[in-house]
């Protein structure tokens, strides 16, 4: 197994450019989610799925969109990017919702974003 | 969710016990207490998680309050490997990552 890819590893942005960040997960895990993490700082979600056609919004998901076409990938799609958005994002994936205390979360290994 | 508050920083001396400490005073019933670590430059990964008892795997230990308003993450012989940020994570839903405690292990 792969486990959470995510890709590119490394971006930079010009303010008002859009992307795309990728993550695939081949575990056929049911809950996906994003977080972002700024220097020195924890991880803040930004947005979360628990199934192919459903998503939800997390703790900051101003600037962002996500959708889940398939239970393996989770898109995450900054639609005008801003210097506020310079930060690592993280993927991660488990089978089921992982505060339930039934599974661990897998993370992906970061994709570091910089907007000039 | 319950708010977790745990020490920004802590110290360890390799091959001896840390006890890393994480206060949730308002954390409910149903909630389940995790614990994240992040070594430098990776994502997260599980470390170990409870309810009510006290749990051991192969990575940690974790002591849990029996008020549940407090728990301690426990390892038994710090290695260089150990040195990362912990976090402390109440949680029935969505996993909410505060700033976690960096710990320094010192040869």
């Amino acid at each position: 197994n792969a486990g959470v890819t995510q890709t590119p590893k490394f971006q930079v942005l010009k303010t008002g450019q859009s992307m795309t960040l990728q993550c695939a997960q081949d575990m056929n895990h049911e809950y996906m989610s994003w977080y972002r993490q700024d220097p020195g700082m924890g991880l803040r979600l930004i947005h979360y799925s628990v199934g192919a056609g459903i998503t939800d919004q997390g703790e900051v998901p101003n600037g962002y969109n996500v959708s889940r076409s398939t239970t393996e990938d989770f898109p995450l799609r900054l639609l005008s990017a801003a210097p506020s958005q310079t930060s690592v994002y993280f993927c991660a994936s488990s089978y089921s919702s992982p505060g339930l205390g039934i599974d661990t979360q897998y993370f992906g290994p970061g994709t570091r974003l910089t907007v000039l | 969710d319950a708010k977790t508050t745990q020490p920004n920083s802590m110290e360890s001396n390799e091959e001896e016990p840390v006890h890393l400490p994480c206060n949730h005073s308002t954390i409910s019933g149903t909630d389940y207490i995790h614990w994240y670590r992040q070594l430098p430059s990776q994502g997260p990964e599980y470390v170990i998680h409870g309810l009510t008892s006290n749990v051991n795997n192969r990575m940690a230990s974790l002591a849990i309050a029996e008020d549940r308003k407090s728990s301690t993450l426990i390892l038994h012989r710090a290695t260089l490997r150990d040195a990362a940020v912990y976090y402390c994570i109440c949680s029935n839903n969505d996993m909410r990552f505060g700033a976690g405690t960096r710990l320094t292990v010192k040869p």
